[in-house]
């Protein structure tokens, strides 16, 4: 059975401090996603990591995948207010390309 | 339309009441996805469709669950006797070749409360 631990759970930041979410995965995957979900919202597509070493950067954050390790990590670079959302992080199993597993989420705070 | 819609937003449900939740994906789009989101947890996995036809119901928690896509497009997850446990967030989402893709997008969701 596949496993995705988030950590950690919960996040505070001060607006203009630097933070890393990790996502850490049990089995072997193809591909590995970060979403953002806005409260109340549907979750939004941020990064997709298809290989090992891959990193993405969109503003803010960027995003990387080991596979060796089977970790990613999630980079907030100079926080802003705008960036308080939670953030998942999913994994498809190798073979099984439609049904991905999802972490608990990271309930990130950015506070002025 | 322009994105995956969902209806209705929110339902109410008395336990033991039979509701049935509707997913319009993407036009044009082949796959279609339903996951359930309890409160303060990431989603998890209830079936998946290519087409018509349903390729994974592993994810269904109960026989009391029941989805299905007649002619490849809309779909309608249906959930009878409802049970408190049962309440969550349904989200839907499609995409536009088989599988889970870069160009999978997610609907608004379902907020169901047995009471």
């Amino acid at each position: 059975e596949l496993k995705v631990e988030q950590n950690p759970l919960f996040l505070s930041m001060q607006e203009g401090k630097n933070y890393t979410i990790y996502c850490n995965y049990s089995t072997t995957s193809d591909r590995l996603y970060w979403y953002r979900q806005d409260p109340g919202k549907s979750l939004e597509s941020l990064f997709v990591l298809l290989s090992n070493g891959a990193v993405k950067q969109e503003g803010r954050l960027m995003a990387s995948l080991d596979t060796k390790a089977r970790l990613s990590t999630l980079h907030i670079t100079a926080a802003v207010h705008d960036l308080s959302a939670t953030y998942f992080c999913a994994v498809d199993m190798r073979g099984s390309n439609y049904k991905l597993t999802f972490g608990k989420g990271t309930l990130l705070t950015v506070n002025p | 339309g322009a994105g995956v819609s969902q209806s209705p937003r929110y339902k109410v449900a008395k336990r033991g009441q039979d509701v049935a939740l509707r997913c319009d994906p993407i036009s044009g789009h082949v796959s279609l996805f339903w996951y359930q989101q309890a409160l303060g947890q990431g989603p998890e996995f209830l079936t998946y469709f290519q087409n018509e036809a349903q390729l994974d119901k592993s994810g269904l928690p109960s026989d009391r669950f029941f989805a299905e896509r007649p002619e490849g497009s809309v779909s309608t997850l249906k959930i009878q006797r409802t049970q408190q446990e049962d309440s969550a967030v349904y989200l839907c989402a499609s995409s536009l070749a088989g599988g889970w893709s870069t160009e999978a997008f997610f609907g608004q969701g379902t907020r169901l409360t047995v009471v």
